[in-house]
């Protein structure tokens, strides 16, 4: 089956410490995107990639931190310079250019304690 | 202004009525509009796209877009109760390099058996 996979589904983390959230996508899609979602606030961009080796700080990308090495995967680093870091985040991807219907993974819900 | 103006509801309807979700957005460049789902905890899904001004059907759904008032609407006929979720309005624009989609906050559905 194509599609995005995220893990782990739930993750908490003591305050201080950095955690990476895992995106992978069988799609052979060449973009990939990382959102925030908070209640009330919809879908914030952190970083965005239009291919692999490349991508870009989105509306939110302070406190946050990742990589694009491989085509298929676009991990995200929380660290512990993102004052407020508990949030459902979701990955996306699609391929390039304006038609860029994102496909969603299931998300990564966020706790610090 | 933002770019983007969902009504973030919520939105509570009877089985069988007909639903009205819209969007108003400043952008005059954005040419893709697209309608996601989304229930709760989980990733978005994608339910219509659109491109430039018209309607588009598929099956109970409706999507219109009114490019001269810079609004989107989102029908939903003979409501289920499996419709309850939150919907995202999203929209691109055709020029530039980064094909961002610019994401409405969403409005919660509830449809009440």
């Amino acid at each position: 089956d194509g599609g995005i996979t995220q893990s782990p589904k739930y993750l908490f983390r003591k305050e201080g410490q950095n955690v990476t959230l895992s995106c992978e996508q069988n799609l052979n899609h060449d973009a990939m995107y990382w959102y925030r979602q908070d209640p009330g606030q919809g879908l914030r961009l952190i970083y965005y990639s239009q291919i692999v080796n490349d991508f870009q700080k989105g509306d939110i990308a302070e406190g946050y931190s990742v990589s694009r090495e491989k085509k298929e995967s676009f991990p995200l680093t929380v660290t512990s310079a993102q004052k407020n870091p508990t949030a459902f985040y979701l990955c996306a991807s699609s391929i390039r250019g304006p038609y860029n219907e994102q496909f969603f993974g299931p998300g990564t819900r966020l706790t610090v304690l | 202004q933002k770019e983007v103006e969902q009504d973030p509801g919520p939105l509570s309807v009877p089985e069988g009525a007909i639903v009205s979700l819209n969007c108003t957005y400043s952008n005059s460049a954005f040419q893709y509009f697209m309608w996601y789902r989304q229930y709760s905890r989980k990733g978005p899904e994608l339910l219509m796209y659109t491109y430039s001004s018209g309607n588009k059907e598929d099956g109970r759904f409706t999507a219109q877009v009114d490019k001269s008032s810079k609004y989107i609407s989102l029908f939903i006929r003979d409501s289920q109760p499996s419709d309850s979720a939150t919907y995202l309005c999203a929209m691109s624009d055709s020029g530039g390099s980064n094909y961002k989609l610019t994401f409405g906050k969403g409005t919660l559905l509830t449809v009440n058996p």
